[in-house]
């Protein structure tokens, strides 16, 4: 079955340089969500879109964006990176808004370096 | 103070046992997550609960929604089961998932 895919898998960036990373829902999924996972913590919930809105915001700094395209793939947008900024980017999709009946289903993640 | 409390922390435990990873949350939620990191890797879901039990081949997972609990059960544990166990929770509400700060479980042959 498909799964969710993100590209690239790993990413080497300068400080202050951009990174831009794509998120793949599975088919049909209309619901994206983006996490950042810092080195030795736990992953924090950063934004989500559904039918293409934004859904939900959270600890995303103003320098990141993101938005969901018509074919339900995401791209989150990364601008003037911080040493701070080195994470594990995780999106997982679900059929609908998450909760009770509708799963998560997440993707291999995005090793985001910066030097 | 993380909403999702995780017990233990770290669990090391010799092949062949019974493990038992434990989950407290603070308000009502909506869904329970069990999810498998392994070291420099992506996260696997392996259950998603909102009430009762759940099992698949050698791991169960349980919830009380009374309680604010949930654990879960790895019998007959083996060394590809090390890997770091993170519960995760959607509040009433929400459709964020809210992580608990994992516990790494580490299986000796």
């Amino acid at each position: 079955a498909a799964g969710v895919i993100q590209s690239p898998r790993h990413l080497i960036k300068e400080k202050r340089e951009t990174a831009t990373l794509k998120c793949y829902p599975i088919p049909r999924h209309d619901t994206v969500y983006w996490y950042q996972q810092g080195p030795g913590q736990d992953p924090q919930f950063l934004i989500s879109f559904y039918e293409k809105m934004q859904s939900d915001k959270g600890s995303i700094p103003d320098r990141f964006s993101a938005q969901q395209f018509s074919d339900y793939h995401s791209e989150l947008n990364m601008s003037s990176l911080e040493l701070g900024d080195s994470a594990l980017y995780f999106c997982a999709s679900s059929l609908g808004l998450a909760g009770a009946y509708n799963e998560q289903f997440f993707g291999p993640g995005t090793r985001l370096t910066v030097l | 103070k993380n909403e999702v409390e995780q017990s233990p922390q770290n669990l090391t435990a010799q092949e062949g046992e019974f493990i038992t990873i434990n989950c407290s949350y603070s308000v009502g939620i909506s869904a329970l997550h069990w999810l498998q990191q392994h070291p420099g890797g992506g996260i696997v879901s392996l259950f998603m609960l909102s009430s009762g039990k759940k099992k698949h081949g050698r791991l169960i997972a349980t919830i009380n929604i009374q309680e604010k609990h949930s654990s879960l059960h790895i019998t007959a544990s083996h060394p590809r089961d090390s890997a770091v166990y993170i519960c995760a929770v959607i509040y009433d509400g929400s459709e964020k998932l809210v992580f608990g700060k994992g516990m790494k479980l580490t299986v000796n042959p």
